[in-house]
């Protein structure tokens, strides 16, 4: 029962490098969201896709782009790193209406 | 926007019970969260409560609702050491097309054996 699962763990990136954060869930979600946490900051919302084929900016879009591959992935990408993204993010999956929202283990992210 | 407050730190003793408070903004919100972050995992989820009750109670864990002042806490009972974690308080703001949750800035709860 794997829930949700993102890859990679770990990444060290050096500034202006790209990359794709991968989200897959296996619970039948329609919604899908990716998050970053610093420090004192609590949790913040990057994106979020409410079901297939549909994805909205949240709080901090700024720097990243998101895809809705099916209904069971959601990618986020940086197309080019800054130390300011230098954060950990977590991908989430929830059900239709307000129901428990299911969270990966996250990405621990530098950018240097 | 939407903002909700969060203390950020918490220390009891073993054995001793633990208060965690929270404001929230949107009145209209539906359901209000609890969620627990280990440290090095992602968030899980505690418990939650709907905002027409004023408290729910599940084992060691109470959680009360104000609404008029739009204040909620979660209340441990007999705080063990495994216990110790980060606390996240979260609402869903109403508004059409809605669904994300907005998280406080956390508390992290430390627990002295």
């Amino acid at each position: 029962n794997a829930g949700v699962t993102q890859t990679p763990k770990f990444q060290v990136l050096k500034t202006g490098q790209s990359m794709t954060l991968q989200c897959a869930q296996d619970m039948n979600h329609n919604s899908m969201y990716w998050y970053r946490q610093d420090p004192g900051m609590g949790l913040r919302l990057i994106y979020y896709s409410a079901s297939e084929g549909t994805t909205d900016k949240g709080e901090v879009p700024n720097g990243y782009n998101v895809s809705r591959l099916n209904k069971r992935e959601f990618s986020l990408r940086l197309e080019s790193a800054a130390p300011s993204q230098t954060s950990v993010y977590f991908c989430a999956s929830s059900g239709t209406g307000n129901t428990e929202a299911f969270f990966g283990q996250g990405t621990r992210l530098t950018v240097v | 926007g939407e903002d909700v407050e969060q203390s950020l730190f918490l220390s009891v003793r073993e054995g001793d019970s633990s208060v965690i408070n929270c404001t929230y903004t949107d009145s209209s919100s539906t359901y209000l969260y609890w969620y627990k972050q280990e440290p090095g995992a992602g968030l899980q989820l505690l418990t939650y409560i709907f905002s027409n009750m004023d408290m729910k109670q599940d084992q060691r864990l109470t959680v009360l609702l104000n609404k008029k002042d739009k204040h909620l806490s979660l209340r441990i009972a007999d705080t063990q050491t495994g216990d110790s974690a980060i606390y996240f308080c979260a609402e869903i703001p109403s508004g059409a097309g809605s669904y994300q949750l907005t998280f406080g800035k956390g508390t992290k709860l430390s627990v002295i054996p």
